[in-house]
């Protein structure tokens, strides 16, 4: 079975500088997605960015975007320019490319942006 | 369109009370799915649905009971509420099963079992 950890349950940054959160998962399968979510105090989750393991390129959406390591199964998000707005929890989540719609998600880690 | 709604927001039970939690869609799509959310843990599936008719378990289905008669709605069941299942319910759908497509999530339902 795929597992996706998050290795940092806290993080800080201040307001404008860049941060980076961490993840790294495991499966056997060759091709994949992986994604990270946003859930801020409201509870929605949002979808920030989604990555095919089939793309050496790195994904990227305005001021998000991820370093995808395939061989070391690793995908770690950066925010750059952070805004106070982006303060939330923070899931990876793994998804198999064939099959059902099955999303594995990492524990979260809670982003706060000090002004 | 509303997007994927969930009825209740919040909800109290006491051990062995039954309850269902709804919830639909109105984009027309095939897959749905029910999320838990447990302090300190991510989203974990309980029970999936690739269409209306058929049904089949997650990561996390005991104590659970689903069914999908309409493309719209989902609605997931506690037959016997217990303590274990205070938590965070996620509804969630995509246009189909196939993995390509994005998936929706509902507000969520904050269920607290006493």
């Amino acid at each position: 079975a795929q597992t996706v950890t998050q290795s940092q349950p806290e993080m800080s940054v201040q307001e404008a500088e860049t941060v980076t959160l961490s993840c790294t998962y495991d499966t056997s399968e060759s091709d994949y997605y992986l994604f990270w979510y946003k859930q801020p105090p409201s509870r929605q989750m949002i979808l920030v960015i989604r990555q095919e393991a089939y793309k050496q390129q790195n994904a990227t959406e305005n001021r998000f975007s991820v370093n995808f390591q395939k061989a070391a199964k690793s995908f770690s998000l950066k925010i750059s320019d952070s805004q106070l707005g982006d303060a939330a929890m923070y899931f990876c989540a793994y998804r198999n490319y064939q099959g059902a719609q099955k999303l594995v998600f990492g524990q979260g880690t809670r982003l706060t942006i000090n002004p | 369109n509303a997007g994927v709604t969930q009825t209740p927001k919040f909800q109290v039970l006491k051990t062995g009370q039954s309850m269902t939690l709804q919830c639909a869609q109105d984009m027309n799509h095939e897959y749905m799915s029910w999320y838990r959310q447990d302090p300190g843990m991510g989203l974990r599936l309980i029970h999936y649905s690739v269409g209306a008719g058929i049904t089949d378990q997650g990561e996390v289905p005991n104590g659970y009971n689903v069914s999908r008669s309409t493309t719209e709605d989902f609605p997931l069941r506690l037959l016997s509420a217990a303590p274990s299942q205070t938590s965070v319910y996620f509804c969630a759908s995509s246009y189909s099963k196939n993995s390509a497509d994005t998936q929706y999530f509902g507000p969520g339902t904050r269920l607290t079992v006493l």
